[in-house]
C-alpha cells in the first residue's frame, strides 16, 4: 500500500469548513484513497473513499487531484463532535491475500473550537 | 441494523487467565478482522477471516486464537493472558468478495478495553 503524509494537527472553528490534506505521491493506479476517523475511545469510523473522481456523501467530500498524488477531505460545516483523529489510507480496493489489513498511520488530530 | 457489535466492553484479567472476546455483524459481510490498538499507536491486525470457514494470521497473532463460528460471528481467544496484551481490541467486517469489483470498506465495532494485571 502507498504511504501517506498528513499534518499532525489542525484547528477549525465550529460551523466553518474543515479541509484536511493528504499526500500520497506513490499511489498506484488500482489504489483507492480511504478516509476514516477515530473519535476518542471509539472504534474507527469509515467516512468516504474514492479512486479518481471527487466523491461526496452525507458526511464529507473527497477531492482527489488529477494526478492522484494528493487529496483533501472536506467537512463542510464542522461541529464539536467532529473533533477526532482523521486517517488517510491508500490501498488496493478489492484486497485479497495478504492485503487485508488497513494500515492506520498517525493521522491528523482535528480540533473543532467553539 | 446494529452493524458490528462486541462484548464485553471492558474486562480486567489476571496474568494467566483466559477469555474470549465476541464479535458479531449483521451486514452479511464475508470478511471479519481483529485488530488491537495500544496507546498512541495505530491499529495492528491480529487475525482475519476472509470467509466463513477460513482464518489467517495478521501482524501480531502470537498469544491469540480465533474462531469463525459462522458468517456472523468471529471470536478472539486469549488462552493465557499476559500484561503485554493490555490493549483495546477492535473487530471489523467487510463485504470482500474475490470476484467483486468494488472497494472493500471495513466497518468497525466499538471496541473491548482489556487490562491484564
Amino acid at each position: 500500500d502507498a504511504k501517506t503524509t498528513q499534518p499532525t494537527s489542525m484547528d477549525c472553528a465550529e460551523g466553518r469548513a474543515a479541509n484536511l490534506p493528504c499526500n500520497h505521491s506513490t499511489i498506484s493506479g488500482n489504489e483507492y484513497v480511504y478516509w476514516y476517523r477515530q473519535i476518542h475511545s471509539q472504534g474507527p469510523q469509515y467516512i468516504i473513499h474514492g479512486l479518481k473522481n471527487n466523491e461526496t456523501n452525507e458526511m464529507a467530500s473527497l477531492i482527489i487531484t488529477e494526478d492522484r498524488k494528493s487529496s483533501t477531505l472536506i467537512l463542510p460545516h464542522a461541529t464539536l463532535r467532529d473533533t477526532a483523529v482523521y486517517y488517510c489510507i491508500v490501498r488496493v480496493g478489492n484486497s485479497g491475500g495478504s492485503n487485508y489489513k488497513l494500515t492506520f498511520g498517525k493521522g491528523t488530530l482535528l480540533t473543532v473550537n467553539p | 441494523n446494529a452493524g458490528v457489535t462486541q462484548t464485553p466492553k471492558f474486562q480486567v484479567l489476571k496474568t494467566g487467565q483466559s477469555m474470549t472476546l465476541q464479535c458479531a455483524q449483521d451486514m452479511n459481510h464475508n470478511s471479519m478482522y481483529w485488530y488491537r490498538q495500544d496507546p498512541g499507536m495505530g491499529l495492528r491486525l491480529i487475525y482475519y477471516s476472509a470467509s466463513e470457514g477460513t482464518t489467517d494470521k495478521g501482524e501480531v497473532p502470537n498469544g491469540y486464537n480465533v474462531s469463525r463460528l459462522n458468517k456472523r460471528e468471529f471470536s478472539l481467544r486469549l488462552e493465557s493472558a499476559a500484561p503485554s496484551q493490555t490493549s483495546v481490541y477492535f473487530c471489523a467486517s467487510s463485504i470482500y468478495s474475490a470476484s467483486g469489483k468494488t472497494a472493500d470498506t471495513q466497518y468497525f465495532g466499538p471496541g473491548t478495553r482489556l487490562t491484564v494485571l
